[in-house]
């Protein structure tokens, strides 16, 4: 199976100030079809989750344009330009490439 | 608009079953894989099980394998999840993702279940 690390697990982060989160996979993520189906999801507090990016970087509908995502093969990064106080919660990287699909151990975002 | 609707949670006792569905709409449901993921109380998000469009080929993560079984009935557009032989471990809130690898499409509020006695 696959393995999803997400570095931090923890990030306080100050109001208006970026953020980054990094996913790195044991294996390469590209599919035979040659895309990388390499997804973020945020979790609010009491929600389900939230797809906020797919294939790497395609922010999704009504995401805002701070959150960005970049990376190729193993190593992935998401990126919140300016931290808002929405932005609280738990932010995984998904893979979709390799049955069984798989998370990472999840990131919180919190405000300092 | 993608929508996708869990139900069939609830209190089961240990060694129980339960099916839970997902009801799909918004896109042309037997052309995309599904899966099932779960999240137990305070933990991170789990893949369960996942199933091809035709319905041919199925996948289970190892703790639910022999256990549960994934169908669904693109006739109604509604994905299943069998789950038999119930463990206190398998409490969970359960979600049928939004379709496809990429994912895209907002999640349901998913379907919540107890294993207790």
């Amino acid at each position: 199976d696959i393995v999803m690390t997400q570095t931090p697990l923890s990030s306080p982060v100050t109001l208006g100030q970026p953020a980054s989160i990094s996913c790195r996979s044991s294996q390469s993520l590209v599919h035979s079809d040659g895309n990388t189906y390499l997804s973020w999801l945020q979790q609010r507090p009491g929600q389900p989750p939230r797809l906020l990016i797919y294939k790497i970087s395609n922010r999704f509908s009504g995401v805002p344009d701070r959150f960005s995502g970049s990376g190729a093969g193993t190593d992935f990064t998401l990126k919140i330009s300016r931290v808002e106080a929405e932005d609280v919660g738990v932010y995984y990287c998904t893979q979709a490439t390799h049955f069984p699909y798989t998370f990472g151990q999840g990131t919180k975002l919190e405000i300092k | 608009e993608v929508q996708l609707l869990e139900s069939g949670g609830g209190l089961v006792q240990p060694g129980g079953s339960l099916r839970l569905s997902c009801a799909a709409s918004g896109f042309t449901f037997s052309t995309y894989a599904m899966s099932w993921v779960r999240q137990a109380p305070g933990k991170g998000l789990e893949w369960v099980s996942g199933i091809s469009g035709s319905g041919g080929s199925t996948y289970y993560a190892d703790s639910v394998k022999g256990r549960f079984t994934i169908s669904r009935d693109n006739s109604k557009d509604t994905l299943h999840l069998q789950m038999n032989s119930l463990r206190a471990e398998d409490t969970a809130a359960y979600y049928c993702p939004p379709p496809g690898s990429s994912g895209e499409g907002y999640w349901g509020p998913g379907t919540l279940v107890t294993v207790s006695s």
